[in-house]
């Protein structure tokens, strides 16, 4: 395991399409973290797992986005019905446990057109 | 919840000359700050980090110091290079709703610095 891994890393849909992204933590991480980042901006909280529990969820997030992490392994964050805001950079982070920095992945760059 | 402000928004200096970040943040239970380097089109990096227990921590040309009284923390780089050009972000931890643990990280909007040779 060298990192973080994402993928895809660039995506473009057509609004109202569902998208899903994956990612691939570092294997000895029991925590998993979904950020998204517009330009210009600091990545803003999603929601995060530790193991496969999903412990927290952004008030933020609307209800079409979803996220799984079965067995504790990769994740997945799904969007449903696109829309031109969801365009962002996606990023997936992974860390030892709770106090402990983030390595993040590449990202997965969404254009809703 | 907690929230992260971050100051300046662009900051420019020469090289060589000494660069400084704050942050604030708002809720006391926050015991975790990291600072990350993103250079653009990249991915961010954690660069240094501090906790609650300890005022200061250096690594090299780059130092973070933590006020827990007055909520606040910076990041100090010296001897600034070139290629310390990049947008620096600094992070609390956000305490969790499971077993008090803290959760998830908060990031400020973001710094970016510009060294001029």
């Amino acid at each position: 395991d060298t990192g973080v891994s994402q993928d895809p890393r660039h995506k473009i849909t057509k609004r109202g399409q569902n998208v899903t992204f994956r990612c691939d933590p570092i294997s000895e991480h029991n925590r998993l973290y979904w950020y998204r980042q517009t330009l210009g901006q600091g990545p803003e909280f999603l929601t995060y797992f530790q193991n496969e529990a999903q412990l927290e969820k952004s008030r933020l997030l609307s209800d079409r986005f979803s996220a799984e992490r079965p067995k504790g392994s990769f994740s997945t964050l799904e969007i449903q019905r696109t829309e031109q805001g969801d365009s962002a950079m996606y990023l997936c982070a992974s860390s030892l446990s709770a106090d402990y920095g983030y390595t993040f992945g590449s990202g997965t760059r969404l254009t809703v057109v | 919840g907690e929230n992260v402000e971050q100051h300046p928004s662009t900051l420019s200096v020469q090289e060589g000359d000494s660069a400084v970040i704050k942050c604030t943040y708002s809720d006391s239970a926050s015991n975790y700050f990291p600072w990350y380097k993103q250079e653009l089109g990249k991915r961010p990096q954690l660069i240094i980090d501090i906790r609650s227990n300890v005022g200061e921590k250096k690594d090299q040309r780059i130092a973070v110091t933590l006020n827990k009284t007055a909520k606040h923390f910076s990041l100090h780089i010296t001897e600034t290079q070139p290629e310390d050009s990049a947008v620096y972000f600094c992070a609390a931890s956000n305490r969790g709703n499971y077993g008090g643990s803290q959760g998830n990280l908060i990031f400020g909007k973001g710094t970016k610095l510009s060294v001029k040779p």
